[in-house]
């Protein structure tokens, strides 16, 4: 069985920075084609894709967080971690991560976590 | 980057069927899927690369892909349907990934 979860503060305050971490089960991040990523959803709106690590270590981020987000793996306790600086209101929302197959499904994410919500107050 | 655009919302009687659709520009030439969001939980993978489905999704749950716009066919909707429904597409020359606005999928 497949399971992601996501962890990591409910509150922070305006221009700290905030660490997350997935920790995973069911499948290897060391597997060829295999990534995790994470999504977030302000109150109410749609879902935001932030970033992905590959099975190789290969990055991708959204172009419009690119300056404030880091995202990295400890592969042997199978956990992705997300950091975003300079938190700002706006980015209150819940934050998910997911499994994501290049092969079997052509890039979709295809297990999520429960999420975890994030306020940005101060 | 690619901007998905989706009605905000579609509503169908139970037992009819209930089209939702994503737009974006040569969005035929890539690779969609489609994400159901029951209220309060996470979203579930419901159409992969177009038109596939993941084990354990209904037949009477299918999507196409053409041109401008993707769409997500529900088929003998039931009220366990109602959800938010996500396209998403992933560009294979940028490896970027844009989600839709999301459609709200009422069952009268």
């Amino acid at each position: 069985q497949i399971t992601l979860k996501e962890s990591g503060p409910t509150l922070v305050k305006p221009t700290q920075t905030l660490t997350l971490t997935c920790t995973f089960s069911g499948f290897s991040l060391n597997t060829f084609g295999v990534g995790v990523g994470w999504i977030r959803q302000p109150p109410g709106k749609a879902l935001e894709w932030l970033a992905l690590v590959y099975w190789d270590d290969d990055k991708r981020y959204s172009p419009s967080l690119k300056s404030s987000l880091t995202i990295t793996r400890d592969t042997s306790k199978n956990q992705v971690f997300l950091t975003m600086t300079n938190m700002d209101p706006v980015d209150t929302a819940t934050y998910y991560c997911a499994r994501l197959t290049t092969v079997t499904t052509r890039n979709a994410f295809d297990v999520w976590g429960q999420g975890t919500m994030v306020t940005v107050s101060s | 980057s690619d901007v998905l655009t989706q009605s905000p919302s579609v509503s169908v009687a139970p037992g009819q069927t209930a089209r939702i659709t994503c737009g974006g520009n040569y969005i035929g030439g890539k690779s969609v899927h489609w994400y159901q969001q029951r209220p309060g939980q996470a979203p579930v993978l419901v159409v992969y690369d177009d038109g596939h489905r993941p084990s354990g999704i209904p037949e009477r749950i299918s999507g196409s892909n053409s041109g401008n716009t993707a769409t997500l066919t529900i088929s003998r909707v039931e009220a366990g349907d109602e959800a938010d429904y996500y396209c998403q597409v992933w560009d294979s020359a940028s490896d970027q990934r844009v989600f839709g606005g999301g459609t709200k999928l009422t069952v009268l």
